[in-house]
């Protein structure tokens, strides 16, 4: 399959642990953040979304936390599973048109 | 099925020759996008439509080249001016140009010989 996380950081998590994935933004006059899940091989698959004015939303078990004050966002997973294994982006909406700008990506390995 | 197809997956070509990635969507979305993918990198923009027959350039356009004829399709082209093709290539689409989210394509690894 397609390596596409040789040289990202990697989250190691223990299935069943909660996995905790972050992210700095760059552009404090964004108004919309996406996580997306790469496996891989695959293109990126949506997961969750916030605007900027909500600090917390909730999925079924992920979590996403906004942090305007210090351009910080985040990925919680719950109860890690190994089908979780992938690479993690955050993208932010820079403009109003509605280009994104992804972040470097994060490797989640699942152990067993 | 609605979705993005691309094809082919993997493509394989010599220093010096045009190639030509395919991107079909049916998911009747009037933006679309090509992006470049490359090892410890997140995604960078290459062109994009908001809508047919135009395009801009995004933020590593050069040796690139798009066409937008139908909604459906948004074809990229890479020249050989591009010094440095290898890469995998995703193509998304959105339903208007300020909807965020986008819908990704599963890829083109392009190897260039």
């Amino acid at each position: 399959g397609e390596s596409v996380g040789l040289h990202l950081p990697t989250l190691s998590v223990q299935e069943g642990d909660n996995s905790i994935i972050n992210c700095a933004y760059s552009n404090s006059a964004s108004d919309y953040f996406i996580w997306y899940k790469q496996e891989s091989g695959k293109g990126p698959q949506f997961i969750i979304d916030i605007r900027s004015n909500m600090d917390k939303r909730q999925g079924q078990r992920v979590t996403v936390l906004l942090n305007k004050t210090v351009k910080h966002l985040s990925l919680q997973i719950a109860a890690t599973q190994p089908g979780d294994s992938a690479v993690y982006f955050c993208a932010e909406k820079t403009d109003s048109w509605g280009k994104l700008q992804f972040g470097a990506g994060t490797q989640v390995v699942v152990t067993p | 099925d609605g979705g993005i197809t691309q094809s082919p997956k993997y493509l394989f070509r010599k220093e010096g020759q045009n190639v030509t990635l395919s991107c079909e969507q049916n998911l009747n979305h009037d933006a679309m996008y090509w992006y470049r993918q490359d090892p410890g990198q997140g995604l960078r923009l290459i062109y994009y439509s908001q809508i047919v027959n135009d395009f801009q350039k995004g933020d590593i356009a050069e040796g690139y080249s798009v066409s937008r004829e139908k909604k459906e399709s948004f074809p990229l082209t890479v020249t050989s001016a591009q010094k440095n093709p290898t890469a995998f290539y995703l193509c998304a689409s959105s339903l208007a140009g300020g909807h965020p989210e986008q819908f990704f394509g599963p890829g083109t690894r392009l190897t260039v010989l």
